[in-house]
């Protein structure tokens, strides 16, 4: 398996709190993406990278934030988490034109 | 539209049968295709991708690529138990950089 890393697994945070999830990919992919997952949604991809400090938004990026400053490592920050943001979150990294491989997963509850 | 499009199904099949599951997406300039399956509570996991029109079969599976019609399938024979699972399909862009998945469908093979 790829090494990929997500922490933390499951967090719970209050509503208007900033929230910071790493991915961290041990594989020298230069593709890094973060998703949300949540029921009759699929995979939404928030942003993404492909190369370090260059990033994108996707299809669902209002709210969130993203930085990678080195290879090994994809940050997404919440400035300000919302109910709406309650949600799974995958982080999936992955070599030029080839496919993405996934960490385990972000459960985060925001109350 | 959406850029990736599934029916959610679930796609109920017998065991023992085929079970087809297709994918349509909207950037004509699409140039590589993806299956992954998610089971419940798991991270996707790749089954196959396919680059160019036209079948691939990689055991059980076997991928359908049609570009022209923007269409994208997948087969699977001799469906176990063990299949049942959320299949996913992915869509890298053009230039090689986003990686955007459809929806999912459910499949239940049914013993």
């Amino acid at each position: 398996d790829a090494g990929i890393t997500q922490s933390p697994r499951h967090k719970v945070t209050e509503t208007g709190t900033p929230v910071t999830l790493r991915c961290h990919q041990t594989e020298n992919h230069r593709y890094m993406y973060w998703y949300r997952q949540d029921p009759g949604h699929g995979l939404r991809l928030i942003h993404y990278s492909y190369g370090v400090k260059d990033t994108d938004k996707g299809e669902v990026s209002d709210g969130y934030s993203v930085s990678r400053s080195k290879t090994e490592d994809f940050l997404l920050t919440l400035e300000s988490a919302t109910s709406s943001q309650t949600s799974v979150y995958f982080c999936a990294s992955g070599p030029l034109n080839t496919e993405a491989f996934f960490g385990q997963g972000t459960r985060l509850t925001v109350v | 539209q959406k850029e990736v499009e599934q029916n959610s199904g679930p796609l109920s099949v017998p065991e023992g049968a085929i079970a087809s599951l297709n994918c349509t997406y909207s950037d004509r300039g699409s140039q590589s295709f993806f299956w992954y399956r998610q089971y419940s509570g798991k991270s996707p996991e790749l089954i196959m991708f396919i680059y160019s029109n036209g079948d691939k079969e990689d055991g059980r599976f076997t991928a359908q690529l049609n570009k022209a019609s923007q269409y994208v399938s997948l087969l699977i024979r001799d469906s176990q138990p063990s299949d049942s699972a959320t299949y996913l399909c992915a869509v890298k862009d053009g230039a090689g950089n986003k990686l955007t998945f459809g929806g999912g469908t459910r499949v239940l093979v049914k013993p």
